[in-house]
């Protein structure tokens, strides 16, 4: 079966330290995506990746990294620089971002708790 | 100012009590508009895409709709499994990078 997949599904981190976020996809998607989730707010958009070896920042950038090293895969990390790091993760894949059609879709998620 | 706004927040119908949902956008040059279902803990799942006014998507007892401001999801004779948040995003021509902007969501409860 075609899809995303996110490990871990729950994260919990000491103050101070990086985690790291994976995001898989098998659908042969080029572009790649990391949202943040809060409760009452939309999607935020952390950063995104049209192509292997490229990546550009999203609105909320700040204290996150990414890696583009496979076409299947865009792992993020959430440092110690991020000081509200506490919310929900999702990674989504699509289709060349210039294309007509390419909705987005997306992982089940990862909920990162600061300890 | 949003450039997606969804309304109303929270939403609680009866099973089979039709109603709709809003999405009004701001964004200058419309390149397509998605809606999502959002069940709790869980990513959203794609519902519809829409590109032009006029346009009209149907899926069982869903039907998005689309004009120039705003696009409506409508629930006819909804059940308790409709229940869910569900998101609008929109995704304008101008800048290039065609990245959607995605609304706060309408939490919908229905009561059996």
């Amino acid at each position: 079966d075609g899809g995303i997949t996110q490990s871990p599904k729950y994260l919990f981190r000491k103050e101070g330290q990086n985690v790291t976020l994976s995001c898989e996809q098998n659908l042969n998607h080029d572009a790649m995506y990391w949202y943040r989730q809060d409760p009452g707010q939309g999607l935020r958009l952390i950063y995104y990746s049209q192509i292997v070896n490229d990546f550009q920042k999203g609105d909320i950038a700040e204290g996150y990294s990414v890696s583009r090293e496979k076409k299947e895969s865009f792992p993020l990390t959430v440092t110690s620089a991020q000081k509200n790091p506490t919310a929900f993760y999702l990674c989504a894949s699509s289709t060349h971002t210039g294309d007509v059609n390419n909705e987005q879709f997306f992982g089940p998620g990862t909920r990162l708790t600061v300890l | 100012e949003d450039q997606v706004t969804q309304s109303p927040e929270a939403l609680r119908l009866q099973e089979g009590e039709s109603s709709s949902l809003n999405c009004s956008y701001t964004v200058s040059g419309l390149r397509g508009l998605f809606w999502y279902r959002q069940d709790p803990g869980k990513g959203p799942e794609f519902l519809f895409t829409l590109y032009s006014a006029g346009e009209e998507k149907e899926k069982e007892r869903l039907k998005a709709t689309l004009t120039k401001k705003e696009s409506f999801l409508h629930i006819t004779a909804p059940k308790p499994e409709d229940s869910a948040t569900y998101l609008c995003a929109v995704r304008e021509s101008a800048g290039g990078s065609y990245i959607p902007t995605f609304g706060r969501g309408t939490s919908l409860i229905v009561h059996p």
